[in-house]
């Protein structure tokens, strides 16, 4: 599978924008690009996924690169119970299996 | 809640013992997956089942074992076991369409801590 690169950490106010980076610069052209999320004490749960065009969904953004070489999720008003780890997930067609680096831990101050 | 149910939450059990852990899947998901996670492995693959037949294996040790039943629920075998087992298992599960598209869904989790 393709690596994936981002931040250990960031912090971010609440009701601010955040910006969570993912580099992957050795994608494949029908890789797609996932992320998942991991509240405290929870399993992970999706929040968006695209191949090559800007996705939107009601809980974040997805903002791909025109070279597919890196990706950024903005959740677009910060809540403390978005607070999590946050991985970036390149998925190809014959791979099942989710692959998990070891994400960015978000931290949500008040 | 994500729909995929997982007993017991938490299990305490002694080296060398036999451990089952159970999985339900979403309604009408065929995929089971089972995650391990670890404080120094972080999140890693170990199994995935659809509709009953193993589809896909990662790093799952031979002293574990998986199945799935024709109800589609499955269970994670775990014998022998050593204080590194310690960890959080995850299920998840899927319709797996075949699709790198496909969403899984994730068990809130069973504790192990083998003393």
């Amino acid at each position: 599978d393709a690596k994936t690169t981002q931040p250990n950490s960031m912090e971010s106010n609440e009701e601010e924008p955040v910006h969570l980076p993912c580099n992957h610069s050795t994608i494949s052209g029908t890789d797609y690009i996932h992320w998942y999320r991991q509240l405290p004490s929870q399993g992970p749960e999706y929040v968006i996924h695209g191949l090559t065009s800007n996705v939107n969904n009601r809980m974040a953004s997805l903002a791909i690169a025109e070279d597919r070489k890196s990706s950024t999720l903005i959740l677009h008003r910060a809540t403390l119970r978005d607070a999590a780890v946050y991985y970036c997930i390149l998925r190809s067609g014959s791979a099942r299996q989710l692959t998990f680096g070891s994400g960015t831990q978000l931290t949500v101050l008040p | 809640d994500s729909g995929v149910t997982q007993t017991p939450k938490h299990l305490i059990t002694a080296t060398g013992q036999r451990v089952t852990l159970r999985c339900s899947p979403r309604s009408g998901d065929l995929s089971v997956y089972w995650y391990q996670q670890s404080l120094d492995q972080g999140l890693q693959f170990l199994i995935q089942y659809y509709n009953g037949e193993e589809r896909a294996k990662g790093n799952i040790l031979e002293r574990f074992s998986a199945q799935q039943f024709p109800d589609l629920h499955s269970e994670l075998n775990l014998s022998s076991l050593e204080l590194g087992d310690s960890a959080l298992y995850f299920c998840a599960s899927s319709v797996d369409s075949g699709l790198s598209t496909d969403t899984q869904y994730f068990g809130p989790g069973t504790r192990l801590t083998v003393l």
